[in-house]
């Protein structure tokens, strides 16, 4: 089952402007990636922040993670035609046997209409 | 990019036919992993690779079976394919526990069962 579910499903705003997507997971977690999947392609990793981190940035990137919530969010600034594509998130889980495992969300559809 | 390809990339088989995907990377990850991506329900994991001959389920893993008898190559086979299974599917690998959690994605295979 999913453990991580991002809000709102679909976000369409104009180039320039911020988009903000958010994650809410169920379980406690070690840490929170988000991916980014352009339309026909594989999922690329962009940013991980660990359970005790609050804030992370990357380039135009800001990651948020409150662990009291069970939430995550993503900001993309000055958003660009480019950044159009699905956003996930990813919580770790791991195995009983020790493995390493991630559970993603079905993902938030962006465009950055030009 | 990570070193990480999918043979064949589209796929058309009939019902009841048996398919093999295959995933085959050259970073000499530990971890690999295979999933499935439907509208409406993200990414899922089918199975994943903690090591030569070493395998484990997902959430999704009932019809499909998995080996892997080289470090570099991880197969997903569909017994007997099923409309069901009409799908995209992408491994990923991950550098874990040796390294960062995130995981590497290849370009996906889409499969369609008529």
């Amino acid at each position: 089952s999913q453990q991580g579910e991002e809000d709102p499903q679909a976000l369409s705003i104009q180039e320039g402007e911020n988009a903000t997507m958010n994650c809410s997971y169920k379980t406690s977690i070690n840490n929170l990636q988000w991916y980014r999947q352009n339309s026909g392609r594989g999922l690329v990793h962009l940013i991980l922040i660990r359970s005790n981190e609050r804030e992370k940035h990357s380039g135009r990137l800001r990651v948020t993670l409150d662990t009291s919530k069970k939430s995550s969010s993503l900001l993309i600034t000055a958003s660009r035609a480019a950044d159009t594509a699905s956003y996930f998130c990813a919580t770790d889980a791991i195995t009983q046997g020790g493995s390493e495992k991630l559970v993603f969300g079905k993902g938030t559809k962006l465009t950055v209409n030009p | 990019d990570a070193g990480i390809t999918q043979s064949p990339r589209h796929k058309v088989t009939e019902t009841g036919t048996p398919v093999t995907l295959r995933c085959h990377q050259t970073e000499n990850h530990r971890y690999m992993y295979w999933y499935r991506q439907d509208p409406g329900h993200g990414l899922r994991l089918i199975h994943y690779s903690y090591g030569v001959k070493d395998t484990d389920k997902g959430e999704v893993s009932d019809g499909y079976s998995v080996s892997r008898s080289k470090t570099e190559d991880f197969l997903l086979t569909l017994e007997s394919a099923t409309s069901s299974q009409t799908s995209v599917y992408f491994c990923a690998i991950s550098e874990w526990p040796s390294g960062s959690y995130e995981q590497y994605f290849g370009p996906g295979t889409r499969l369609t069962v008529t």
